[in-house]
């Protein structure tokens, strides 16, 4: 199975500033199609999670252009630039190159 | 708008069966793939199954392989998961999701404990 191995965030973070959250794959996701099979998702406290970030860096459909992602075949970072109320959350990668489809263990936001 | 909702959750004891169900709409449910995906209270994600749009391949995490079944009834824009052998560690929040991962149901609580 591909581990997917997430870094933490200095936390609190103060309003305003930029966030970058990095993750780690066991495997590279970079398919020969040329494309990367990663996403990242943000699950608010209490809710389901959100899709932000698709092939590791196309935005999904309504999200914020404060959310960019970026990276190689095996090292990525989400990053959040001025930081929010409404980010708050804890922020997850996830595979899709194979299955079993496997996530990092999530990296917590909070606020400073 | 697109639409899942997650039922059929509950307590059961250890060994008992249960059969979650996600029904959708605002989308053509039978052109796409669908996950579930479950939430232990407290910790992180885990994909548990996939079923293609078509019924034609489904895959599952080795932690469920043998005791859940993930099925789908496209006349009835219904995802399913029966759950079988029931175990504490089965004790989590289920989500359905679209293929992309694009949306989720609510979840649904489902607690295994005597």
């Amino acid at each position: 199975d591909i581990v997917m191995t997430q870094g933490a965030l200095p936390n609190p973070v103060p309003s305003g500033e930029s966030a970058s959250i990095t993750c780690q794959s066991s495997k590279s996701l970079l398919h020969s199609n040329g494309k990367t099979y990663l996403n990242w998702y943000l699950q608010r406290p209490g809710q389901s999670p959100q899709l932000l970030i698709y092939w590791m860096s196309t935005r999904a459909s309504g999200v914020s252009d404060r959310f960019s992602g970026s990276g190689s075949g095996t090292d990525f970072t989400l990053k959040i630039s001025s930081v929010e109320a409404e980010d708050v959350g804890v922020y997850y990668c996830q595979q899709f190159l194979e299955y079993p489809r496997t996530f990092g263990a999530g990296t917590k936001l909070e606020l400073k | 708008e697109v639409q899942l909702v997650e039922s059929g959750g509950g307590l059961v004891q250890p060994g008992s069966s249960l059969k979650l169900s996600c029904v959708a709409s605002g989308f053509t449910f039978s052109s796409y793939n669908m996950h579930w995906i479950r939430q232990a209270p407290k910790k992180g994600l885990e994909w548990i199954a996939l079923i293609y749009y078509d019924s034609s391949n489904k895959y599952y995490a080795d932690s469920v392989k043998g005791r859940f079944t993930i099925s789908r009834d496209n006349s009835k824009n219904t995802l399913y998961l029966e759950m079988n052998s029931l175990r504490s560690e089965d004790t989590a929040m289920y989500y359905c999701a679209h293929s992309g991962g694009s949306h989720w149901g609510q979840g649904v609580m489902v607690t295994v404990s005597s």
